[in-house]
């Protein structure tokens, strides 16, 4: 079935530091790409997506590239924020035999903290 | 509208009752999933209904475990004779089918159920 494998955390960070948050992924077919937030206190929100090879979904100044060689899809924001401090959730949702019913596929989460 | 929401936020039970909960979907949204998240996992698939019609339920539902959609709108999902192990997150989510494409996944806050 399908999988996603995020990398382990936490990750705490300096603000204004790099950030990279590895994501892979198994699955049959052409998977739509996500990744998702959630906020202390929060209901999951959408960060991006990507729905097709060599996509980047971006937002917010996080960016990730939908790599189907690699079967990855890397987060990456290049100057955090305290307020970017949160737990970030890569996803998939599958389409194999072409139907999905957009039944999303979770990662384990990587808690992010950035400190002053 | 006011999003996807949850009721009630928190539920601690005694262990052999029953619970119910509630999930009120974005109205005109036509999809909505049932997901549970146990502390440092992401959220796994528990079941999916289009409209009224329940299209997918996953291993994880134990035949404890039933949810409803009358009426196409809100959802309910009942557990009975709870166990230690349903301490968890339910998380509920929508979105809207069209044949254009699919909205994203809108996500309430969830239910933390504590059973004791």
């Amino acid at each position: 079935g399908d999988s996603v494998t995020q990398m382990e955390g936490p990750v705490t960070l300096s603000e204004e530091a790099f950030l990279t948050i590895n994501c892979t992924y198994t699955a049959t077919g052409y998977p739509s790409l996500f990744w998702y937030v959630q906020y202390p206190g929060e209901g999951l929100q959408l960060l991006l997506k990507a729905t097709k090879a060599d996509d980047k979904g971006s937002n917010k100044g996080f960016e990730a590239t939908y790599r189907k060689e690699t079967t990855s899809f890397h987060l990456e924001k290049g100057s955090v924020q305290v307020s970017d401090s949160a737990v970030y959730f890569c996803a998939l949702i599958g389409n194999a035999g072409g139907t999905s019913y957009g039944k999303l596929t979770f990662g384990q989460g990587t808690i992010l903290t950035v400190h002053p | 509208d006011t999003g996807v929401s949850q009721n009630p936020r928190h539920k601690i039970t005694k262990r052999g009752q029953n619970v119910t909960f509630r999930c009120d979907p974005i109205s005109e949204h036509n999809r909505l999933y049932w997901y549970r998240q146990t502390l440092g996992q992401g959220p796994e698939f528990l079941t999916y209904f289009q409209n009224e019609a329940q299209l997918e339920k996953s291993r994880l539902l134990s035949d404890r475990f039933s949810a409803e959609r009358p009426k196409g709108s809100f959802s309910t999902l009942e557990i009975q004779r709870t166990e230690q192990g349903d301490s968890a997150m339910y998380l509920c989510a929508s979105s809207l089918a069209e044949a254009r494409g699919d909205t994203e996944a809108f996500f309430g806050q969830g239910t933390r159920l504590t059973v004791v």
